[in-house]
């Protein structure tokens, strides 16, 4: 069974420094990996996720991912972040062709002005 | 345009009560679950179903019961509520049964046990 894991519960930065995240998965072979946000008292949206190809991909808010297979990685970047991108960021992981999708604990960013 | 609507948003019970939490969604999608979050432990899948009529077990589907009378609607029964099942719960859909679509969250139902 596939898992995933987000190291980091918290991570602070200042508005205008740059975001990484980190999402390590388990699976056999290469998984289908996604990043949700949550912002304060909402549901949860799709940022991107990444089947195959291109292993850098691109997503909405001016997010990005880069699948990593050497180190069974999926991490979120964004050059320069702003204060509305303060949320919970979950990774989340299924096997392709399933129908259950497993999500990671989750990590709260908080942005310093 | 609604999306998936989940009511009610709060809910207070006592160990032992029961009650029905509300989801339904307008996009005419297949496939719906239930999710509850808790510090630590991110999202949980509880129950989830492919149609109507289908449904199936997730990670924690224990004292919880769901059924899929209609495409629009998943309600997820509590029947003999305990402070363990104290948590948010999120209701999702999508276009399809397998994962390649994207989920649509609910705005959440905060609920608490006491």
């Amino acid at each position: 069974a596939q898992s995933v894991t987000q190291p980091d519960i918290h991570i602070t930065v200042s508005e205008g420094a740059s975001l990484e995240l980190r999402c390590n998965y388990s699976y056999g072979a290469t998984p289908y990996l996604f990043w949700y946000v949550q912002s304060p008292g909402q549901g949860l949206q799709l940022l991107l996720k990444y089947f195959s190809g291109d292993t850098l991909v691109q997503g909405i808010k001016g997010f990005e991912a880069e699948f990593k297979r050497s180190q069974s990685s999926f991490n979120l970047r964004k050059p320069s972040v702003h204060w509305s991108d303060a949320a919970e960021y979950f990774c989340a992981v299924g096997a392709p062709g399933a129908q259950k999708l497993v999500f990671g604990q989750g990590t709260r960013l908080t942005i310093n002005p | 345009n609604a999306g998936v609507t989940q009511t009610p948003k709060f809910q207070v019970l006592k160990t032992g009560q029961s009650m029905t939490l509300q989801c339904a969604q307008d996009m005419n999608h297949e496939y719906m679950s239930w999710y509850r979050q808790d510090p630590g432990m991110g999202l949980r899948l509880i129950h989830y179903s492919v149609g109507a009529g289908i449904t199936d077990q997730g990670e924690v589907p224990n004292g919880y019961n769901v059924s899929r009378s209609t495409t629009e609607d998943f309600p997820l029964r509590l029947l003999s509520a305990a402070p363990s099942q104290t948590s948010v719960y999120f209701c999702a859909s999508r276009s399809g049964a397998r994962i390649t679509g994207e989920l649509f969250f609910g705005e959440g139902s905060r609920l608490t046990v006491l």
